[in-house]
């Protein structure tokens, strides 16, 4: 199976900055004959199912704010947040779906400092 | 617009069986690929099943391979998860989400439903 490992476990990062989630797959996920990274970014308010953000690494699903940005190849990736808002505080789950079992990162516990 | 609507929730004992059921509505449903994943109380998500859309292919995460069988009604836009033998660790909200292609991102997810097993 696939590990997907997620860093870090929690951020504090205030208003208006700047967050960065890493994820990390134990193989790569870029599958070479159509040059696409399968990853997706999730993100999980409490009591909430997840939502998607990005699929593809780093295209961003229709309705998510451009302040966040997804990047990465092969097997490093990143999700960016540019400058934090109160209603991004969420867990975090990056997703590979490169082959079955698909599988997520552990999540990132995104909180305001 | 898309919905996903799980039932079947319910509270059983260690070696008990449920079958939940997934509502579909909103697009074709006979055209995508559809996807279980559960999380567990206060942890992260881990998929559990997904299916074709004719239901001629199906995978599963080996810990429920065996126990858990997916299955979908696409003339009644449902989709299904019977679960049998079920165990303690089993306990979890359950979701169904729609993938967005074979072997691609979720776009679109259901409320949960919770299943607890515990004697």
């Amino acid at each position: 199976d696939i590990v997907m490992t997620q860093s870090p476990d929690s951020l504090a990062v205030s208003l208006g900055e700047r967050a960065t989630i890493n994820c990390k797959s134990s193989q790569s996920l870029l599958y070479s004959s159509n040059n696409k990274n399968y990853l997706a970014w999730y993100q999980q308010k409490p009591g909430q199912p997840p939502k998607l953000l990005f699929y593809w690494a780093s295209t961003r699903e229709s309705g998510v704010p451009d302040r966040f940005s997804g990047s990465g190849s092969g097997t490093d990736f990143i999700l960016t947040i540019s400058s934090l808002q109160a209603e991004d505080v969420a867990v975090y789950y990056c997703q590979q779906y490169y082959t079955t079992p698909y599988t997520f990162g552990q999540g990132t516990k995104l909180e305001i400092k | 617009e898309v919905q996903l609507v799980e039932s079947g929730g319910a509270l059983v004992q260690p070696g008990g069986s449920l079958r939940l059921s997934c509502a579909a509505s909103g697009f074709t449903f006979s055209v995508y690929w559809m996807t279980w994943v559960r999380q567990a109380p206060g942890k992260g998500l881990e998929w559990v099943a997904n299916i074709k859309g004719d239901g001629s292919e199906k995978y599963y995460v080996d810990s429920v391979e065996g126990r858990f069988t997916i299955s979908r009604d696409n003339a009644k836009n449902s989709l299904y998860l019977q679960m049998n033998n079920l165990r303690v660790e089993d306990t979890s909200v359950y979701y169904c989400a729609r993938e967005f292609g074979g072997f691609d991102a979720f776009d679109f997810w259901g409320q949960g439903t919770t299943v607890t097993v515990s004697s």
